[in-house]
């Protein structure tokens, strides 16, 4: 098991492009998160996913934004007509699913920049 | 609603022992969390307490807890150059469906110096 796999690990994009991320959580675990990292700040909740469901989003997540995770498995989260403000790191977490410790494992990210 | 608190820089010297300090306001938090981040990566587990429990102690790391004031601290002894990172504390959330999430502070950035 190689840990939690995102992919790209750097975008650069053109303002009003659409991109897509990809993890790939730790396998069997069933539930898998997106953050939100910008410079100097800690990670923001955006989503959260319990098997294929999705089950929170975050205020943060506008229309724009969209997360699958369509067989439960690897998840993917789309940003349409992406602005400068999108640009951030965006850290996917999947964790093991015992109710009472949240321990969650957290890939190396992907680092987008909007210009 | 939750929050999270920690002083954002910290410089020591090698050899010395850190201590990191935090505020979190959910008192039904029932786990509070250190996570590790060193440039470019993600972030790393480094250790977990629950809130029964004042003191958490694992090889060199120290975590104390205090309930009634909401306090959390990671102390970190004989501090090494490669412990030089973003600490961030965290706290464990209520989320819907029966989920938690996890509320991240700023985190504190250590730096550590010869």
């Amino acid at each position: 098991d190689t840990g939690v796999s995102q992919d790209p690990r750097h975008k650069i994009t053109k303002r009003g492009q659409n991109v897509t991320f990809r993890c790939d959580p730790i396998s069997e675990h069933n539930r898998l998160y997106w953050y939100r990292q910008t410079l100097g700040q800690g990670p923001e909740f955006l989503t959260y996913f319990q098997n294929e469901a999705q089950l929170e989003k975050s205020r943060l997540l506008s229309d724009r934004f969209s997360a699958e995770r369509p067989k439960g498995s690897f998840s993917t989260l789309e940003i349409q007509r992406t602005e400068q403000g999108d640009s951030a790191m965006y850290l996917c977490a999947s964790s093991p699913g015992l109710a009472t410790n949240e321990k969650l494992f957290f890939g190396s990210g992907t680092q987008l920049s909007v210009l | 609603g939750e929050d999270v608190e920690q002083s954002l820089f910290l410089s020591v010297r090698e050899g010395d022992s850190s201590v990191i300090n935090c505020t979190y306001t959910d008192s039904s938090s029932t786990y509070l969390y250190w996570y590790k981040q060193e440039p470019g990566a993600g972030l790393q587990l480094l250790t977990y307490i629950f809130s029964n429990m004042d003191m958490k102690q694992d090889q060199r790391l120290t975590v104390l807890l205090n309930k009634k004031d909401k306090h959390l601290s990671l102390r970190i002894a004989d501090t090494q150059t490669g412990d030089s990172a973003i600490y961030f504390c965290a706290e464990m959330a209520p989320g819907r469906g029966g989920y938690n999430k996890l509320i991240f502070g700023a985190g504190t950035r250590l730096a550590v110096h010869p």
